[in-house]
């Protein structure tokens, strides 16, 4: 069955660069048929996305973060990975990663979500 | 940008009642939309797309409708467990995955 974990740094110094790795069980990643999406919720507010890529390495990012965001992927391991830069105390949120269906771009698998706080 | 608009922000039902949430887009986004389901503490789950398609082992109690930029979220009976929050979302262009911001479906 598909399954998605995130993992990284639970903290995170403002300016810094937060980083996060979904790995990824029951699909490969390499799978024509999907996105691989990050989505994320900041405390006690609703969901926003921030960006996903596609398995020839093509990426759409949230025009609201599109300087700051590289998403990347790595078939080898089966995961994609988050590079937010330069983070503020707005970063601070649970982040999803999701798989997104292509032709219809609904996500239907999601990981469980992982808290970032930035803070010094 | 697109923009996603839900109303209401919040309601308070009773178990067995009719719920209708209602979604709308700043800009048509054809049949693109998806509703997702969200308990606290829980990732979203994804209950209809593409406006009306109930997603497989959803039960029949939700239903969604809707084209161009007006959209709606019908749960028929409300049963214990579907008091939650739920989003909309466009999936019309591959730059843009905007959600709602939200109803909060609560006891009353």
């Amino acid at each position: 069955q598909v399954q998605l974990q995130e993992s990284g740094p639970g903290l995170v110094k403002p300016s810094q660069t937060l980083s996060l790795t979904c790995t990824v069980s029951g699909v490969s990643i390499s799978n024509t048929d999907y996105y691989w999406s990050w989505i994320r919720q900041p405390p006690g507010k609703g969901l926003e996305w921030v960006g996903y890529i596609f398995h020839t390495g093509d990426t759409y990012s949230n025009p609201s973060l599109k300087s700051r965001v590289t998403i990347s992927l790595d078939t080898s391991k089966n995961h994609f990975s988050l590079n937010l830069t330069s983070v503020t105390a707005a970063d601070t949120a649970v982040y999803f990663c999701a798989r997104v269906i292509t032709w219809r771009r609904e996500a239907d698998y999601w990981g469980q979500g992982t808290l970032v706080t930035v803070s010094s | 940008d697109i923009q996603m608009t839900q109303s209401p922000s919040s309601l308070s039902a009773s178990v067995g009642d009719r719920v209708t949430i209602s979604c709308r887009a700043s800009q048509s986004v054809s049949n693109y939309v998806n509703w997702y389901q969200q308990k606290p503490g829980k990732a979203p789950k994804l209950l209809i797309y593409t406006s009306s398609n109930l997603r497989s082992g959803v039960p029949s109690r939700f239903s969604g409708s809707g084209s161009g930029t007006y959209f709606t979220l019908t749960i028929s009976s409300l049963q214990p467990e579907d008091f939650a929050t739920y989003y909309c979302q466009e999936s019309h262009t591959s730059y843009s995955y905007t959600f709602g911001q939200g109803t909060k479906v609560e006891i009353k």
